[in-house]
């Protein structure tokens, strides 16, 4: 099983900041990574597929990128509504798995 | 206006059995694979498997955590993907979402709140 870790757990910013959210793959998955952004009691909803590909509808600010076991997804002046947990999820191999996640909080 | 509607969550026993169903609305859904994850309460997010279109067999994917006691299936002409859950345990207390694809998801439902307990 792939294992998905986050880093931070957990980050407190304030509006404008860029935000860096890092995911590391314990195995090597290709570009076969995703992000999702889940404010609370709401479904998730997807920001970035394959590592990299933007969403229709999703702010530009949300950027991905990397490869193999190391990817990071970038929010560029952050704003309120970014408040929220975003999760990693890989679909290399089964079974498919997320990160823990890593939560926002705006200052 | 593409829509995913969870139903079918309930408090049940220990052991016992439940069908939740994932209706789907605005797209040919019979395209599409359908997902199932779950969330605990508090926790993240849990992939708990698929089934592809029926282009590609109709096959499903579960995770190690729920093989054996759940199934997912669909029936196309009414649009809509299930996901048995037999011989239920406690910790299988969640909020269960459906998704829309294999590899990334990009339509969900609202969730369905399952709670195991006697």
């Amino acid at each position: 099983e792939v294992v998905l870790t986050q880093s931070p757990d957990f980050q407190s910013v304030t509006p404008k900041e860029k935000v860096t959210i890092t995911c590391r793959a314990s195995q090597t998955i290709g570009y076969n990574l995703h992000w999702y952004q889940q404010k609370p009691d709401q479904s998730p909803k997807l920001l970035i597929k394959y590592a990299s590909q933007s969403i229709s509808g999703v702010p530009s600010r949300f950027s991905g990128s990397g490869s193999g076991t190391d990817f990071t997804l970038t929010i560029n002046s952050l704003e309120a509504e970014d408040a929220a947990a975003y999760y990693c999820h890989q679909s290399n191999s089964f079974p498919q798995t997320f990160g823990q996640g890593t939560r926002l909080e705006i200052k | 206006e593409v829509q995913l509607v969870e139903s079918g969550g309930d408090l049940v026993q220990p052991g016992r059995s439940l069908r939740l169903s994932c209706t789907v609305s605005g797209v040919t859904f019979g395209d599409y694979a359908m997902s199932w994850f779950r969330q605990a309460p508090g926790k993240g997010l849990e992939w708990v498997g698929l089934i592809r279109s029926n282009i590609y067999g109709g096959t499903t994917q579960y995770a190690a955590s729920v093989r054996g006691r759940f199934t997912i299936s669909r029936d196309d002409s009414k649009s809509i993907a299930y996901l048995q859950m037999n011989s239920l345990k406690i910790e299988d207390t969640a909020v269960y979402y459906c998704g829309r694809g294999s590899a990334f998801f990009d339509y969900w439902g609202q969730g369905t709140l399952v709670t195991v307990s006697s």
